[in-house]
C-alpha cells in the first residue's frame, strides 16, 4: 500500500528564512504528486502539483518542487518565508493505478515570526 | 478553478442521533468525491471514494454501516454518521475530483467539524 512520510511534523522559521519540508512516499509505480496547504481557518488547496515533465515544478507563491524518481522523494522549498505563509503543508500522492486515491502525509505545521 | 461546497461547517448533536453532511461541487461536475477524516493534529485519512450513481468504496476499518455514502448525482454527494458516538467527534472534509483520467487533483470543501455530545 502507498504511504507518505512527512519529515517536519513542526517547524519555525523567522521571516526571510529559507524553507524545505521533506516527503517521501512508498510506491513502485508512476504517481502524481501534490502539495496542498491549509491556512488557519481555510480550506485545503492546492499548492503546487507534478504529473510529467520537468522534475521541478513551481507553484504558487514563490513555493517549488522537486520530484527526485531516485529517492522517491517531493521536496517543498520556498527560498525567502513571509509570515503569510503560516499554515499547515500536506504532502500528497495518488498512484495512477492505485484506484484514484490521494494519500496524505501527516503535515507539517509552519510558522513563520515577524 | 473548481468550488466545493460543505454543509453544515458545524454541527452538534447528541448521542445516537444520526447527521448528514451535503458536499457539492459547485461549478464542475465531480465524478469522483472523496470523504476524510481529519483528527486534531493528524493527517486526513480517507474513509471512502464515491463515484456517481454506484456504491461507495470504503477504506479497511471504516464501518459502511455507520458512514452512510450517497453520490446521486454528479453534484452532489452526502455522508450519514448514523447513531453517532463521541468518538464520531471529528472534523470531516469532502473532496471531488473531475475530469477522466482521475489525476489525483483533488478541490476540497471547507470541512464539517461534528460533536456528538
Amino acid at each position: 500500500a502507498q504511504s507518505v512520510s512527512q519529515h517536519n511534523h513542526h517547524v519555525i522559521l523567522s521571516e526571510a528564512a529559507s524553507l524545505e519540508l521533506g516527503c517521501n512516499y512508498s510506491y513502485g509505480g508512476t504517481v502524481n504528486l501534490f502539495w496542498y496547504v491549509q491556512y488557519p481557518g481555510q480550506h485545503l488547496q492546492l499548492l503546487l502539483k507534478y504529473f510529467s515533465g520537468d522534475p521541478l515544478v513551481k507553484g504558487i507563491k514563490g513555493f517549488e518542487a522537486e520530484f527526485i524518481k531516485s529517492k522517491f522523494s517531493f521536496n517543498l522549498r520556498k527560498p525567502s518565508v513571509q509570515w503569510s505563509d503560516t499554515a499547515e503543508y500536506f504532502c500528497a500522492v495518488n498512484a495512477r493505478n492505485g484506484g484514484f486515491k490521494t494519500i496524505f502525509g501527516a503535515g507539517t505545521r509552519l510558522f513563520v515570526k515577524a | 478553478g473548481a468550488v466545493v461546497s460543505q454543509h453544515p461547517s458545524w454541527v452538534i448533536c447528541k448521542s445516537g442521533t444520526s447527521v448528514k453532511i451535503e458536499c457539492r461541487s459547485l461549478d464542475f461536475q465531480a465524478t469522483t468525491m472523496f470523504w476524510y477524516r481529519q483528527f486534531p493534529k493528524q493527517s486526513l485519512m480517507l474513509m471512502a471514494t464515491s463515484n456517481e450513481g454506484s456504491k461507495a468504496t470504503y477504506e479497511q476499518g471504516v464501518e459502511k454501516d455507520k458512514f452512510l455514502i450517497n453520490h446521486a448525482s454528479l453534484t452532489l454527494s452526502t455522508l450519514t454518521v448514523t447513531s453517532a458516538h463521541p468518538e464520531d467527534s471529528s472534523f470531516y472534509i469532502c473532496s471531488a475530483s473531475s475530469g477522466t483520467p482521475n489525476t489525483g487533483e483533488l478541490f476540497f470543501g471547507e470541512g464539517s467539524r461534528l460533536t456528538v455530545l
